[in-house]
């Protein structure tokens, strides 16, 4: 059982290029959610999904875009890199409103 | 006012004593709170959670919740070296089940 599985595990990005960040999870969870987290900080909310069709924004969705079109995916795309999207993204799901998450191992990404 | 409030720390606790960490939040309806640790550069793992006031205990971990006081915390008994890491305080937020708000987090050492 492989849990949440985020791709690629590092990057880095010059500053306006776009990538996306890939989030696959196979426990039939229905609930994702993609957080950031900067040096020796907690972790911030960007945006979560209730179910496939469904995104919601959280507390610093702006420079990122979400979609959920399958209960098992949900990418997180940045259009225009910026220096101060340089953070490790955590992708996490739950399974109905348990709230019980469970993480991937992160995305440390460096935009230059 | 920050909705989750930890102290940084770093809290430096000599092996085999208790170690005690401290979460206070602003949302007076939440419900669900949660205790993760975070090595360093690995993602968080649950190990506690609370819904009801009072203690529950789970091993060496005990989480106490008071919800008059907007309090919860964490005790770890007979502290060992492999406890030193962060601990992630997170909070359900009332207007939206969904989703959980984390702390910044507190540094815990363990002293030989």
């Amino acid at each position: 059982n492989a849990g949440v599985t985020q791709t690629p595990k590092f990057r880095i990005l010059k500053i306006g290029q776009s990538m996306t960040l890939q989030c696959a999870q196979d426990m039939n969870h229905n609930y994702m959610y993609w957080y950031r987290q900067d040096p020796g900080m907690g972790l911030k909310l960007i945006y979560y999904s209730v179910g496939a069709g469904i995104t919601d924004k959280g507390e610093v969705p702006n420079g990122y875009n979400v979609s959920r079109s399958t209960t098992e995916d949900f990418p997180l795309r940045l259009e225009l890199a910026a220096p101060s999207q340089t953070s490790v993204y955590f992708c996490a799901s739950s399974y109905g409103q348990s709230n019980d998450y469970t993480f991937g191992s992160g995305t440390r990404l460096t935009v230059v | 006012q920050k909705e989750v409030e930890q102290n940084s720390g770093p809290l430096s606790v000599p092996e085999g004593a208790i170690a005690s960490l401290n979460c206070t939040y602003s949302d007076r309806g939440s419900q669900s709170f949660f205790w993760y640790r975070q090595y360093s550069g690995k993602s968080p793992e649950l190990i506690m959670f609370i819904y009801s006031n009072g203690d529950k205990e789970d091993g060496r971990f005990t989480a106490q919740l008071n919800k008059a006081s907007q309090y919860v915390s964490l005790l770890i008994r007979d502290s060992q070296p492999s406890d030193s890491a962060t601990y992630l305080c997170a909070v359900n937020i009332y207007s939206s089940a969904s989703k959980i708000i984390f702390g910044s987090g507190t540094r815990l050492s363990i002293r030989p």
